[in-house]
């Protein structure tokens, strides 16, 4: 069964730092990759899908990769603002979205 | 504009009752979907529905029911058979069945006391 690691659990920077998230996957029959945005007690917001063929997507301040040869994704936020402190999950798809398998999240603080 | 609306957003229940969350969209989506997310873990599926009057079991369905009468409808019942029912419930949907691109709701915090 696909297992999907996100490291660290939390995270603390101060404002204006560039950070990583990581996302890890074990299955490498990859459909594609989602990462979401979740605010304390709300849903999930899509940030960025990445296609299996592709190798990265950028919005804004954020920018994903995948990496399907060592199972791995990043999602790289520049110039981080208090407003991004949420948590965020990977979702990683082997098919339709019933075969959705989420990460555990990393929530993030950034400190004004 | 068009969304998806759970109600209620808190929820308090006895042990022993049935309660019923409910689960509205407006998005004219196909596929609907029920997720439970408990602290420090990543969401898991309970119920999907592909079409109106069809439903299939997630990875943890024992103890919950749904119903799709409707297309712009699917609720869920968590039953007294359900042994930790306390959680925070997502529902979400997708264009189709085969879509995997997911819009969800503001979800809702059910406590047993």
């Amino acid at each position: 069964k696909q297992e999907v690691t996100q490291i660290p659990a939390a995270l603390s920077v101060p404002e204006g730092e560039n950070l990583v998230l990581n996302c890890s996957f074990t299955d490498s029959a990859i459909y594609n990759l989602q990462w979401f945005r979740q605010d304390p007690g709300k849903g999930l917001t899509s940030l960025l899908l990445i296609q299996s063929s592709q190798r990265e997507q950028t919005s804004g301040r954020l920018n994903a990769s995948l990496d399907k040869s060592s199972g791995r994704s990043t999602l790289y936020i520049a110039a981080s603002q208090p407003g991004d402190s949420a948590t965020y999950l990977c979702a990683f798809a082997s098919g339709s979205a019933r075969q959705l398998t989420f990460g555990s999240g990393t929530q993030l603080t950034v400190l004004p | 504009d068009g969304g998806i609306t759970q109600s209620p957003k808190y929820l308090f229940r006895k042990e022993g009752q049935n309660v019923t969350l409910s689960c509205e969209q407006n998005l004219n989506h196909d596929a609907m979907y029920w997720y439970r997310q408990d602290p420090g873990q990543g969401l898991r599926l309970i119920y999907y529905s592909q079409i109106v009057n069809d439903f299939q079991k997630g990875d943890i369905a024992e103890g919950y029911s749904v119903s799709r009468e409707k297309k712009e409808s699917f609720p869920l019942t968590v039953t007294s058979a359900q042994k930790n029912p306390t959680a925070f419930y997502l529902c979400a949907s997708s264009m189709s069945p085969g879509a995997n691109v997911l819009t969800f709701g503001a979800g809702s915090r059910l406590t047993v006391l």
